[in-house]
């Protein structure tokens, strides 16, 4: 089935430096993949929506200087954590639809563990 | 506008029955049900389109009702694998965009 692979699943780094994570779909095309954010016990965030060939879409809130979308082909999107604080900590995961519109399944990634010390 | 859920968290003993609720005030396109367990990414359970559907799977099924912008997903004869939290995920323009709700949280005891 679908499958869609995310890189690094943990990560730790020192404040103010910047980490890249990626999100691939491995055996369909993507054109649109959404990235999530996700505090302990809490509910996923959407963040953006990221476009391919396009610039991403943001939600109301997001810092798009601080959090960089870009999705550089039909199975690739990257979300790159600018000058991370420890603010920043958090689970962050993408998802790619299955299909055209909304009538398919939305698959995830396995996440990403942010930690910023 | 994020979907409201309802109970928050449910305790059952191993074979009891649950409703979990998800309730929008948008019109939607469509409801997404998902479970994730601790540490790891949700898992699909399935998908109800407008137009009043029903869907089931295994001992789980769900409903969607349209003109209430309510779903519900029932879970029949709980097994200790059902614990996890439960989130519905709301589409209102039919891209895949889901708005998920806050979340249930479902334990399931011997």
């Amino acid at each position: 089935g679908a499958v869609v692979s995310q890189h690094p699943s943990r990560v730790i780094c020192k404040s103010g430096t910047s980490v890249k994570i990626e999100c691939r779909s491995l055996d369909f095309q993507a054109t649109t993949m959404f990235w999530y954010r996700q505090f302990p016990k809490k509910s996923l965030m959407l963040m953006a929506t990221s476009n391919e060939g396009s610039k991403a879409t943001y939600e109301q809130g997001v810092e798009k200087d601080k959090f960089l979308i870009n999705h550089a082909s039909l199975t690739l999107s990257t979300l790159t954590v600018t000058s991370a604080h420890p603010e920043d900590s958090s689970f962050y995961i993408c998802s790619a639809p299955w299909g055209a519109g909304g009538t398919g399944e939305l698959f995830f990634g396995e996440g990403s563990r942010l930690t910023v010390l | 506008q994020q979907p409201v859920q309802s109970p928050q968290a449910v305790i059952l003993r191993e074979g009891e029955d649950a409703v979990i609720n998800c309730s929008s005030s948008k019109a939607l396109y469509s409801v997404h049900w998902y479970r994730q367990k601790h540490g790891e990414a949700p898992v699909f359970l399935m998908i109800l389109l407008k137009g009043g559907e029903q869907k089931g799977h295994e001992k789980i099924s769900a409903s969607f009702n349209e003109k209430k912008q309510q779903s519900s997903l029932y879970l029949t004869a709980s097994q200790l694998s059902y614990s996890g939290t439960y989130f519905c995920g709301t589409d209102r323009d039919n891209t895949g965009k889901l708005i998920f709700g806050q979340g249930t949280t479902l334990q399931v005891k011997p």
